[in-house]
């Protein structure tokens, strides 16, 4: 089945402790992107990735990291995690970023 | 600022009425999308629009794009309950496929 994963799909956390989102998909897709979303604000790009090796800056980059070492992997990598990053997240991948974008279930973390 | 309005932001219509959704953004672009949302759940792609006069349709759901005025709409046609849900657009509006996104409109349709 194609789809994209999630991991983990909730997270209860505390201030500054590093954690990991995976985000995994099936698909062949060039193109992926990790959204945040928050009542309210609809959702709000972080980074997205082009293809292997290349990715770029969304709109709320700040506090997060990714990489894009596989074409079917991009982990959103919060190294020091703060309240303000409480939040649900979505990955999502397409085709080409001109595609309609299939998303993963979310994560919804709590940073306490 | 880059900006992507959407209206309304929520809306109670009945089943069997049409209505339209507008998503206004604030610089130029020809690549729009349109999502939806269920409670609790992810998102689910509705339509690509990727050209000025694009439209497009599927069952009830009609969108079209005017690139000349910023706007795009999602028309419903004779609703019924199963379109409620939480309708988002999406604009990249600096070509380089970073979308900004309108705040969502939720739509319950009472039978």
């Amino acid at each position: 089945e194609a789809q994209v994963t999630q991991n983990p799909r909730y997270l209860i956390t505390v201030t500054g402790k590093k954690l990991t989102v995976t985000c995994s998909q099936n698909m062949n897709h060039e193109y992926m992107s990790w959204y945040r979303q928050d009542p309210g604000l609809g959702l709000r790009q972080i980074y997205y990735s082009m293809n292997v090796e290349v990715t770029d800056k969304g709109d709320v980059p700040e506090g997060y990291k990714v990489s894009r070492k596989e074409k079917r992997n991009f982990p959103l990598i919060l190294e020091s995690p703060s309240p303000n990053q409480t939040s649900l997240y979505f990955c999502a991948s397409s085709p080409s970023a001109d595609r309609a974008q299939f998303f993963g279930p979310g994560t919804r973390l709590t940073v306490l | 600022e880059l900006k992507v309005e959407q209206n309304p932001l929520f809306l109670s219509m009945q089943e069997g009425k049409n209505y339209t959704i507008y998503c206004n953004y604030s610089t130029t672009s020809d690549r729009l999308y349109w999502y939806r949302q269920d409670p609790g759940k992810s998102l689910e792609s509705l339509f690509v629009l990727l050209s000025n006069g694009a439209v497009k349709q599927e069952g009830r759901l009609m969108a079209s794009l005017d690139t000349k005025a910023r706007l795009s709409t999602l028309h419903i046609t004779a609703a019924v309950h199963d379109l409620s849900a939480t309708y988002f657009c999406a604009v990249d509006m600096r070509s380089n496929y970073q979308l900004i996104w309108g705040a969502g409109t939720k739509l319950i349709i009472k039978p």
